[in-house]
């Protein structure tokens, strides 16, 4: 069965410490991966896909499939970082039947 | 903001009725999905369909019923069969092979 473990359920750190969450997954297909963020009072947003390779914000994941992670990492947390962060798998080639994680809540403190 | 919009954005429910939550989208997106969010659980799926007049059951359908009518909309019934309702409700849409947009919700609470 597909799974996605966020193991953290709480992330808090300083501002302009790294930030990395973490994200692992269970699935025994081709994975397609994405963190999305949510941000008080507004909805939930796609930061990354593994596909795109982009830096969004300074965020950055790499998947590594020999270790089935897809860890998100910041090297400078901004207080505007803090929010709830949802890592997931798409198992059907995108969004198709999305997978997601419980959840990390990251709080940047001044 | 036009993308996709869910009504009600609160919705009070009595014991042992059927309620519906509405959900529009004017993306042309052809796959739309029903979420509920818990505190500490993620967002775990209900229902979702790829083309108009089809969708499959996600991992806890039961208690619900969609319908796909019209490509723009996805209304998500909650039924008395539900034993525990109150939720946040994330509707969702996308075209194949890229990124889900969500609403803003839709929090149902059983009175």
């Amino acid at each position: 069965a597909q799974r996605v473990t966020q193991p953290e359920k709480l992330l808090s750190v300083f501002k302009g410490a790294p930030v990395e969450l973490k994200c692992n997954y269970s699935y025994s297909g081709s994975p397609e991966l994405f963190w999305y963020v949510q941000y008080s009072r507004q909805r939930l947003q796609l930061l990354l896909r593994h596909i795109s390779r982009e830096s969004i914000k300074g965020f950055t994941a790499d998947l590594n499939k020999g270790e089935t992670s897809f860890h998100l990492k910041k090297p400078f947390a901004q207080e505007e970082d803090s929010a709830m962060y949802y890592c997931a798998l798409g198992t059907q080639g995108g969004s198709e039947k999305l997978v997601f994680g419980k959840g990390t809540k990251l709080t940047v403190n001044p | 903001d036009g993308g996709i919009t869910q009504s009600p954005k609160y919705l009070f429910r009595k014991e042992g009725q059927n309620v519906t939550l509405s959900c529009e989208q004017n993306l042309n997106h052809d796959a739309m999905y029903w979420y509920r969010q818990d505190p500490g659980q993620g967002l775990r799926l209900i229902y979702y369909s790829q083309i108009v007049n089809d969708f499959q059951k996600g991992d806890i359908a039961e208690g619900y019923s969609v319908s796909r009518e019209k490509k723009e909309s996805f209304p998500l019934t909650v039924t008395s069969a539900q034993k525990n309702p109150t939720a946040f409700y994330l509707c969702a849409s996308s075209k194949m092979n890229t990124e889900a947009f969500f609403g803003q919700g839709t929090r149902l609470t059983v009175v």
